[in-house]
């Protein structure tokens, strides 16, 4: 059974701040990496995937992978309120195309 | 025009009731998936199809059917509308765009079923 697991939160942080979301997963063959990102009642948009193991940054995101531990990260930086949202991490499998999510972390950024 | 449609947006109906979901996209993607997503479970996957021949179920599909009537169209169907199937439903695809989103996948806009 292949696993993803993230702490639910809420994680609440203040406005201009570093927002950091972990997920661990349990598959070591896993090799496709994915944050998601879900406003209340909407459907996820992807936002960062990641491959390799280090960091990945796009704009204020930054994705960081450690195949080794089994975990990656995201990094919001300058976080804004509407960052405020459920962040879904999904894991795949190379060639699998069925990916296993977490049941993701609700982010709250407050002013 | 948004690429995944889901059709109806929200619907209410009755315990033994069947109703289907549409989906329709026009990315062009061969896999198409349906999902649940129910308040502290995550996405669970109902099924999936990796062509218009290619149909298998998910982790929970039971009480579930589906139908890929063409590449852009997957349908779900619940036979028999029990209130435990009350919850907000995803179609999705993914296909291969280009190398570094292979596996992405694409979500519609959801559909609220509540069965009473």
């Amino acid at each position: 059974q292949k696993e993803v697991e993230q702490n639910s939160g809420p994680l609440s942080v203040p406005e201009g701040a570093i927002a950091s979301l972990n997920c661990t997963y349990s598959d070591r063959g896993s090799q496709s990496f994915f944050w998601y990102r879900q406003y209340s009642g909407k459907s996820p948009e992807l936002i960062m995937f990641i491959y390799s193991n280090g960091d990945k940054e796009d704009g204020r995101f930054t994705a960081q992978l450690n195949k080794a531990s089994q975990y990656v990260s995201l990094l919001i930086r300058d976080s804004q309120p509407s960052d405020s949202a459920t962040y879904l991490c999904a894991v795949s499998s190379g060639g699998s195309y069925i990916p296993t999510f977490g049941r993701g972390t609700s982010l709250i950024v407050h002013p | 025009d948004a690429d995944v449609t889901q059709t109806p947006r929200n619907r209410i109906t009755k315990t033994g009731k069947r109703i289907m979901l549409e989906c329709s996209q026009t990315k062009g993607h061969d896999r198409m998936y349906w999902y649940r997503q129910d308040p502290g479970l995550g996405l669970r996957l109902i099924y999936y199809s990796f062509d218009v021949k290619d149909i298998n179920k998910g982790e929970i599909s039971d009480g579930y059917s589906v139908s890929r009537q063409a590449q852009a169209k997957f349908s779900l169907s619940l036979e028999s509308a029990i209130p435990n199937q009350t919850a907000l439903y995803f179609c999705a695809t993914s296909g291969e765009e280009r190398e570094g989103l292979r596996e992405t996948q694409y979500f519609g806009p959801g559909t609220r079923l509540l069965v009473l």
